[in-house]
């Protein structure tokens, strides 16, 4: 069955980095995009980037915009998120989620992780 | 302010229905993308409950139902049960800003 674990969460300052990964298995991680949706502490969910199968495009939002990388390695079957100078704001679950195609825009999520908490606090 | 706009709440009772709206723009369920919508239970990940507007991914009971007319659609679940009690989330794809986007996710209470 489709799975998807995020790791890397944890406490960090401002200003500071952190990476997650997603290590995904069950089905042909190279044939669908994947996308980090976030979730603040009590409220709603926020789409944070979006990779496409083969790596070649990549979306984010406007609030994460240059600061955040998403990337894959599909000979591991990982997704990554590289976040740079992080902001209390950006504190959060963040859960990786399964394109229901190859990731080019429209399409629904139809698998999700079951998150890793981001804390950016001094 | 989320780019797709929600209740925050609604309520009913056991064997009722009730439906959650999702008002858009042109630039997005206006411009013809699809809508779907997510059940988040207490303390889990979301789960994909209606794709493509009003298709039922396999296993979701047909009390759930969606529709889309406009720039806005609908979700509606009849037959209300204590375990529906969740917050809902409308989703679309917005081309102004090539992001996907959420509403603001309504929260279904069973009284």
């Amino acid at each position: 069955q489709v799975q998807l674990v995020e790791s890397g969460g944890g406490v960090v300052q401002p200003g500071r980095s952190l990476r997650l990964s997603c290590a995904a298995s069950g089905f042909t991680f190279t044939n669908y995009g994947i996308h980090w949706v976030r979730q603040a502490p009590g409220k709603g969910l926020e789409w944070v980037a979006g990779i496409s199968n083969d790596g070649t495009n990549q979306n984010y939002a406007d609030a994460v915009r240059g600061r955040f990388t998403i990337s894959r390695d599909n000979s591991k079957n990982t997704l990554y998120l590289q976040m740079n100078s992080l902001r209390a704001e950006d504190t959060a679950v963040y859960y990786c989620a399964k394109d229901w195609g190859a990731g080019y825009g429209g399409n629904p999520f139809d698998y999700w992780g079951q998150g890793t908490l981001v804390t950016v606090s001094s | 302010q989320s780019v797709l706009t929600q209740p925050p709440s609604v309520s009913g009772a056991p064997g009722q229905r009730v439906t959650i709206s999702c008002s858009g723009s042109s630039s997005n369920i206006g411009a013809g993308y699809d809508v779907h919508w997510y059940q988040q239970l207490p303390g889990t990940a979301p789960k994909l409950l209606i794709y493509g507007d009003s298709s039922r991914p396999s296993g979701v009971p047909d009390r759930f139902s969606g529709s889309k007319s406009g720039t806005s659609a609908s979700l509606a679940i009849t037959e209300l049960q204590a375990d529906d009690e969740a917050d809902y989330y409308c989703q679309s794809y917005d081309s102004s800003l090539s992001a996907w986007v959420f509403g603001g996710g309504t929260k279904l209470t069973v009284l």
